[in-house]
């Protein structure tokens, strides 16, 4: 049974034209995150809601948006895509903050023409 | 704030033979330690992952042991198989914090 949705698996994009990705749970958990992952790097921590309470890391670039409209879903707004934003978006969930499993989607592989 | 230390970066061992994964943290706050293994192409999957009021945990092949005072937690795999090729990444939290600090990962390689 899938707990956490991504879509789609696999996106191409040109290079500057705005892309979003969507991730949704089944799992009713009150944190979402999405990351990015590149090669075989550890997942890097883009941004992250406790329900709607919005955070994003010092480092994210502003050409990175998010909106969680509810509990369900979460979406990864790239407002002009570059080359070197071609990546795996990982979205995960987790029941709370900290000491908690997060539960990972299945990633959509980012390409950027 | 926590910086989370992995070796080795790649690591390869006969099919059968055992395999050893360690991880340094900073924080002493931390006190939650999910070890993620990745497929190629695959999401990262929680394998085991330990609390700071143990020391050891084991689950079949796999076991996480935790040496709070160094500050040190490490994954090992006994009788390895193939299917155990993957990236292993480790992970440290504390309560406060709103995220996992991951290390830089563990590309395990088992030879047939």
């Amino acid at each position: 049974d899938a707990m956490v949705i991504q879509n789609p698996r696999y996106q191409v994009t040109q290079f500057g034209k705005p892309v979003t990705l969507s991730c949704s749970q089944t799992l009713n958990h009150n944190v979402m995150y999405w990351y990015q992952q590149k090669s075989s790097q550890a997942p890097k921590l883009l941004f992250h809601y406790y329900d709607k309470d919005f955070n994003n890391e010092a480092d994210t670039p502003d050409n990175f948006q998010s909106r969680r409209p509810n509990t369900s879903f979460c979406f990864l707004d790239i407002r002009s895509p570059g080359l070197g934003d071609a990546a795996m978006y990982l979205c995960a969930t987790s029941r709370d903050w900290g000491s908690y499993e997060q539960y990972f989607g299945p990633g959509t592989r980012l390409t950027v023409t | 704030g926590e910086n989370v230390e992995q070796h080795p970066s790649t690591l390869s061992v006969q099919e059968g033979d055992s395999a050893v994964i360690k991880c340094t943290y900073s924080d002493s706050a931390s006190n939650y330690f999910p070890w993620y293994k990745q497929e190629l192409g695959k999401r990262p999957q929680l394998i085991i992952d330990i609390r700071s009021n143990v020391g050891e945990k084991k689950d079949q092949r796999i076991a996480v042991t935790l040496n709070k005072t160094a500050k040190h937690f490490s994954l090992h795999i006994t009788e390895t198989q193939p299917e155990d090729s993957a990236v292993y990444f480790c992970a440290a939290s504390s309560g406060s914090a709103r995220q996992l600090t991951f290390g830089s990962g563990t590309q395990l390689t088992v030879l047939p």
